[in-house]
């Protein structure tokens, strides 16, 4: 599994664009880059999932450049609910990877 | 949206006393799991469960942890003995067949273990 490696924490206000970087530089090649979050005595929520380039949907987009060494997670006009941690995970697409391992993810604070 | 359900929400327990956390997947889903999180650190995976049996556990999940799917839709957790640092919050996932890449795991709610 690749080890991936977040920002502790970061700070934004309601309306502004949120972009969070991961840096998994011992990607494989069947891994795929996902995202989670996590509010307050919730379990984590999936995100956004993707291998290369661009994937966008309803919550938030993903940015992976082309040596995959990196994604970025961009949300859009943060508000206050958004105030959570977010995961960055790395794993293998194929048979035998069941389990998700977490590190200790960003801890996004939205003020007012 | 269906959604992944635990009970209880919160259970305070003695030490040494044996407890039962309570799933209930999503329907159709066919993997299940559970992961915990002690208060401040990070989501840690205990067991996977796949067909009827338990396809990885990790360390932590030791001979005082077992699981059962007993029925159709439940899937629980037992811990024989708890201990003082079985307290945390521990989270029931499961994710369906067709989602070969294993990451799109949809987790529920949580239950809140206090050992005293």
């Amino acid at each position: 599994l690749a080890k991936t490696t977040q920002p502790i924490s970061m700070d934004s206000y309601e309306g502004q664009e949120v972009n969070i970087t991961c840096s998994h530089n011992n990607i494989a090649t069947n891994d795929y880059i996902t995202w989670y979050q996590q509010f307050p005595s919730q379990g984590p929520r999936f995100i956004i999932q993707g291998y290369k380039t661009k994937v966008t949907n309803e919550v938030a987009s993903l940015f992976i450049p082309a040596d995959r060494k990196s994604s970025t997670l961009s949300l859009p006009r943060v508000s206050l609910s958004d105030t959570a941690v977010y995961y960055c995970l790395v794993g293998d697409l194929s048979g035998g990877y069941n389990k998700l391992i977490f590190g200790a993810g960003t801890r996004l604070a939205v003020h007012p | 949206e269906p959604e992944v359900t635990q009970t209880p929400s919160h259970q305070v327990t003695q030490m040494g006393q044996e407890v039962i956390l309570r799933c209930v997947p999503i329907s159709n889903h066919l993997y299940f799991y559970w992961y915990r999180q002690i208060l401040g650190q990070k989501v840690e995976f205990l067991v996977s469960f796949y067909n009827n049996e338990i396809s990885e556990k990790s360390e932590i999940f030791d001979d005082q942890f077992s699981v059962e799917r007993p029925d159709g839709s439940n899937f629980t957790l037992k811990i024989r003995s708890t201990k003082l640092e079985d307290s945390a919050m521990y989270f029931c996932a499961s994710r369906p067949k067709e989602d070969r890449h294993g990451e799109t795991q949809y987790f529920g709610p949580g239950t809140r273990l206090l050992v005293l």
